[in-house]
């Protein structure tokens, strides 16, 4: 079975400010792992993702995501957050034997952005 | 490319009344998927199908029924709507993934249903 956690419900930051959402996996193989960000009243809009190779991944919107698999993380992370960046965001993963390409979703983590 | 656009945005049904959200993609995806988000839950795999014809359950299946008749099309059923159901239900879609591939899910505005 393969499972994600996001230990944290709400995110606070400042505007400016590094931002980090933490994100935590269980798989029996190997992962393939996925950022999405949801803002209000909007369906998920992907982020980025990791499947092998190098462990920092960049991706949309100056979002990148670092992969340590000694830790099981797959924490998401942007150097310098913008207002507009106030919104639900939800990792997945999914196992690479898989079938039909099924991610599991963690519970979402809301970040809030202040001026 | 219109990319997944989902029908009805907004239902409000009764106690044991029927519907069906309508699910379509124009960019040839292989697979197709329902979810349902609730607070705090993330989103929980209904049904899925992994090619024309082909259905099967996800996570939380119980009074939902899908059908897949053409490849752009992803249909979801409520029989018989119960209040547990009130949810925002979501449909994707995606490449077939394969080994050492994973593609990802693109994701329809979402339909907001509410059972009374």
């Amino acid at each position: 079975a393969q499972s994600v956690a996001q230990p944290e419900d709400q995110v606070n930051v400042a505007e400016g400010n590094p931002l980090t959402v933490k994100c935590t996996y269980s798989v029996s193989g190997n992962p393939y792992l996925f950022w999405y960000v949801q803002y209000p009243n909007r369906g998920l809009q992907f982020l980025l993702k990791y499947i092998t190779g190098d462990n920092l991944v960049k991706g949309s919107y100056g979002f990148e995501a670092e992969f340590n698999k000694s830790q099981t993380s797959f924490h998401l992370k942007k150097p310098s957050a913008l207002v507009s960046d106030s919104a639900l965001y939800f990792c997945a993963v999914r196992d690479f034997k898989a079938a039909g390409n099924k991610l599991t979703f963690g519970g979402g983590t809301r970040v809030l952005v202040k001026p | 490319n219109a990319g997944v656009t989902q029908t009805p945005k907004f239902r409000v049904l009764k106690t044991g009344q029927s519907m069906t959200l309508l699910c379509a993609q124009d960019m040839n995806h292989e697979y197709m998927y329902w979810y349902r988000q609730d607070p705090g839950m993330g989103l929980r795999l209904i049904h899925y199908s992994v090619g024309e014809g082909t259905t099967a359950k996800g996570e939380v299946p119980d009074g939902y029924n899908v059908s897949r008749l053409k490849k752009q099309n992803f249909l979801l059923g409520l029989e018989s709507a119960a209040p547990s159901q009130t949810s925002v239900y979501f449909c994707a879609s995606s490449f077939e993934g394969r080994a050492g591939r994973a593609y990802e899910q693109y994701f329809g505005p979402g339909t907001r249903l509410t059972v009374t």
